[in-house]
């Protein structure tokens, strides 16, 4: 079945603690991207991926990393976590840009 | 100003009716989607537009460039339908591989 994962799905962590939020996909897509939505503020692009050991910084890229030495994953990393980072965070990929994305079940986390 | 603006906010509608949501934008495109997210979270790509019209099943999009404007439809609406809907665009002047969404528009529909 053609899916895009991630996990975890939830978690709770302490502020400083780093983290990884994993994401892969089956589809052989060369574009991935990560997402996080909050209440009133809508969804906003951290970071994207054209292909392999190529990415870039969206709208709210601060705190974050990512890396892409696969095709298929894209994990999110947080160094330092701050309670600012609390959110919904979605994976998507598509096969190309400008294509339809495929998103990620999402993974909520809060950060005390 | 917001870059990409979604009118209504908030939608109810009675089961049957025929429902539009209308999304604007100010910068240059590339492609604009449509997205589905359900109460539980999950969101799921509608529709992809570049230009003209868009069908599938009860639900058409389209799009005029010259206008900044896209629509999306839904006849014969169903409680199901109930959902949030998301407008997002592709920027195509400078930064073309960046997204941005609009504030989504929330529809209900009673049965």
């Amino acid at each position: 079945e053609a899916q895009v994962t991630q996990n975890p799905r939830y978690l709770i962590t302490v502020t400083g603690k780093k983290l990884t939020v994993t994401c892969s996909q089956n589809m052989n897509h060369e574009y991935m991207s990560w997402y996080r939505q909050d209440p009133g503020l809508g969804l906003r692009q951290i970071y994207y991926s054209m292909n392999v050991e190529v990415t870039d910084k969206g709208d709210v890229p601060e705190g974050y990393k990512v890396s892409r030495k696969e095709k298929r994953n894209f994990p999110l990393i947080l160094e330092s976590p701050s309670p600012n980072q609390t959110s919904l965070y979605f994976c998507a990929s598509s096969l190309s840009l400008g294509l339809e994305q495929y998103f990620g079940p999402g993974t909520r986390l809060t950060v005390t | 100003k917001n870059e990409v603006e979604q009118s209504p906010q908030n939608l109810t509608a009675q089961e049957g009716e025929f429902i539009t949501i209308n999304c604007s934008y100010s910068v240059g495109i590339s492609a604009l989607h449509w997205l589905q997210q359900h109460p539980g979270g999950g969101i799921v790509s509608l529709f992809m537009l570049s230009s003209g019209k868009k069908k599938h099943g009860r639900l058409i999009a389209t799009i005029n460039i010259q206008e900044k404007h896209s629509s999306l439809h839904i006849t014969a609406s169903h409680p199901r339908d109930s959902a949030v809907y998301i407008c997002a665009v592709q920027l195509s002047e400078g930064y073309y591989d960046k997204v941005i969404f609009g504030p989504g528009t929330s529809l209900s529909v009673i049965p």
